[in-house]
């Protein structure tokens, strides 16, 4: 079975600081990985995915991941943050037809 | 296509009750999916439908829920004899799918049904 493991709970950083948010995978196969962000009282919201073509995936927003598979990680980064991204992200894995969600990082951003 | 829609988004009520939820999804859409998400946790996946088939259910999903989705557009999940557990937020959303039961898909999510369980 695919998994998704987010190695931190929460992260708190400066505005126009860097943002590193972590995540391992576990498959069997080339995975298809997706970064999904939901603010509060918003819905769940694509930021990006991985389909095995380039290994940097750019997504919405100036996020951007690096999908490598000799460390089965695929860490969602942002050079600066802005207030705008304090909200939770998850990352995700397609197993099938549907998605395997992680426990999700709050991103908290200070002024 | 104003996107993923779903109705009550709140809904209260008392232990034992049935409740229903529904939810419309985008038109051109043939996917459609049920999570289940709890404070502070990643959504869970309940179920999902391509067209009126359901491909998938998770062992989370009890006899006391069941979803439809009989003509291939919106679906309904309902919960019946509610518990307190049953609390959380009930997310749908939809996809173009490949054929067979594989892809990649890119899942378009609603505003979820949040349910409180007295």
């Amino acid at each position: 079975a695919q998994s998704v493991t987010q190695l931190d709970s929460h992260v708190s950083v400066s505005e126009g600081t860097p943002v590193l948010l972590r995540c391992n995978y576990s498959s069997s196969y080339s995975p298809s990985l997706f970064w999904y962000v939901q603010h509060p009282n918003k819905g769940l919201q694509l930021l990006l995915k991985y389909t095995s073509a380039a290994t940097l995936v750019k997504g919405i927003n100036g996020f951007e991941a690096e999908f490598k598979k000799s460390e089965t990680s695929f860490h969602l980064t942002k050079p600066s943050a802005h207030m705008s991204d304090a909200a939770e992200y998850f990352c995700v894995v397609s197993e099938g037809g549907k998605l395997i969600f992680g426990q999700g990082t709050e991103l908290s951003v200070k002024p | 296509d104003t996107g993923v829609s779903q109705n009550p988004r709140h809904k209260i009520t008392k232990r034992g009750q049935n409740v229903t939820f529904r939810c419309d999804p985008i038109s051109e859409h043939n996917r459609l999916y049920w999570y289940r998400q709890t404070l502070g946790q990643g959504p869970e996946f309940l179920t999902y439908f391509q067209n009126e088939a359901q491909l998938e259910k998770s062992r989370l999903l009890s006899d006391r829920f069941s979803a439809e989705r009989p003509k291939g557009s919106f679906s309904t999940l309902e919960i019946q004899r509610t518990e307190q557990g049953d609390s959380a937020m009930y997310l749908c959303a939809s996809s173009r799918g490949t054929g067979g039961r594989t892809g990649a898909n890119v899942l378009t999510f609603g505003a979820g049904s949040r349910l409180t369980v007295l």
